[in-house]
């Protein structure tokens, strides 16, 4: 079974603060998927990373970059120079490889990111 | 681009009613899925279909079915509602069960009054 650890329920910085968010996950497969989506107070689910169990470079998307270790099974989301705009709640996700079936998505259970000015 | 559709965006209904919610996926997507997120609770994977046929299931209530139709759109079906049915649902679809990733609706806000 797979699961996903997000130990963090909330975080509070300061704006312009550096701000890494903590997901580390468990899964018997080689071949998944991790997922990052954000979730602001308007409440849908915004998009903002997949990888691969085969990919381990790390990532940077502007203020955004990610952390995959799968030694540590972690997928770690830092945010530099937080904006409150950030404030949201961040979830990490997994879905298994190709398994003959619709792979659903297993979510942690989020962290909460709330930047002040 | 065209998104997912879910619609209505927001519901209200009483306790022991129904509701049918509805997805309308990505065109060409085959896969769809249902995600169930309670307040201050993660989104919890309830079912799946895949080129019309039933794929997954999940923590899905035996009161809850769904279907997916000839034109890939899908229904939630809910019945004898309860005040803890309250939540958002969310619907995804994707191409081949997932392989190319997932993309969300902005999902049915439900109030069980």
């Amino acid at each position: 079974a797979q699961k996903v650890t997000q130990a963090q329920t909330e975080i509070s910085v300061v704006e312009k603060e550096d701000v890494t968010l903590d997901c580390v996950y468990e899964t018997r497969d080689t071949t998944y998927y991790l997922f990052w989506y954000k979730q602001p107070p308007s409440g849908e689910l915004v998009f903002l990373i997949r990888r691969n169990s085969f990919d381990e470079q790390n990532e940077i998307s502007g203020r955004y970059s990610w952390n995959f270790q799968k030694s540590t099974s972690s997928f770690n989301f830092t945010i530099t120079a937080s904006q409150v705009v950030d404030s949201a709640v961040y979830f990490c996700a997994l879905s298994e490889g190709y398994t003959g079936t619709a792979s659903k998505l297993t979510f942690g259970t989020g962290t909460r990111l709330q930047v002040t000015l | 681009a065209a998104g997912v559709i879910q619609s209505p965006r927001h519901l209200i209904k009483e306790k022991r009613e129904t509701a049918t919610l509805k997805c309308y996926p990505i065109p060409r997507h085959d896969t769809v899925y249902w995600y169930q997120q309670g307040p201050g609770q993660d989104p919890q994977f309830l079912i799946s279909f895949y080129e019309k046929m039933q794929s997954d299931k999940g923590s899905i209530p035996d009161r809850f079915s769904a279907q997916q139709f000839s034109d890939y759109h899908s229904e939630l079906n809910m019945s004898s509602l309860e005040l803890g049915d309250s939540a958002l649902y969310f619907c995804a679809s994707s191409l081949r069960q997932g392989s190319y990733g997932y993309t969300f609706g902005s999902g049915t806000r439900l109030t069980v009054v």
